[in-house]
């Protein structure tokens, strides 16, 4: 039972344009939310959190929106850049611990 | 480099073997996660130990299991080894159990033939 749904495989987005990457979760028990990037051959890093009680959280080019009543969350790049290509996975967690990650989305940004 | 090493980093083993995968947090770090990537899945949460107690439990086979030791490394056994086990494996580490933040080794790709 996949939890946590990111319904793009990819995304092709032109360098100094936004990237809007989407992530969906059926759990509103989630109370924790983050966004990872993964490059080839390396584990994922982090990326920016939010937490539940807010609807937006902000570091450097990258936003993170939560909109609770839809179930939904999204990841904003502005200006994209060549190495923002990675992919990108959204967790989520509630207590216990217990972190459900999305099937991630490939993002390719074009010089 | 996150800090976080996995060892081996490539495995391959026939069916019904049993392996070991090996991992050392960031230094200072005291919880430990195990994940499963398979192909075109997301990471599957498997198990986390913080200070050598298992703390939370995800999708983890009853042929899996885990422990940290006193050092605070932490072994992943997978035993009874079948073709679906194929997968890289990770290992994470935070600086304590309620610490959402976690830095991710490179993986170990474990290959079941």
């Amino acid at each position: 039972d996949q939890q946590v749904k990111q319904n793009s495989p990819s995304l092709s987005v032109q360098e100094g344009r936004i990237s809007i990457l989407n992530c969906d979760y059926t759990n509103s028990m989630f109370d924790y939310f983050l966004w990872y990037k993964k490059y080839p051959a390396e584990g994922p890093t982090f990326l920016i959190s939010i937490s539940s009680i807010k609807d937006k959280n902000e570091d450097g080019r990258f936003t993170v929106f939560l909109n609770k009543s839809a179930k939904h969350l999204s990841l904003h790049i502005v200006p994209s850049q060549p190495g923002d290509s990675a992919v990108y996975f959204c967790a989520a967690i509630y207590t216990g611990n217990q972190f459900y990650f999305g099937t991630g989305t490939s993002l390719t940004v074009i010089p | 480099d996150s800090g976080v090493t996995q060892t081996p980093k490539h495995l391959i083993t026939a069916t019904g073997q049993r392996v070991t995968l090996r991992c050392s947090p960031r230094s200072g770090d005291l919880s430990v996660y195990w994940y499963q990537q398979s192909l075109d899945q997301g990471l599957q949460f498997l198990i986390q130990y913080y200070n050598g107690e298992e703390r939370a439990k995800g999708n983890i086979l009853e042929r899996f299991s885990a422990q940290q030791f006193p050092d605070l490394h932490s072994e992943l056994n997978l035993s009874s080894l079948e073709l679906g086990d194929s997968a890289l494996y990770f290992c994470a580490s935070s600086v304590d159990s309620g610490s959402y933040e976690q830095y991710f080794g490179p993986g170990t790709r474990l290959t079941v033939t």
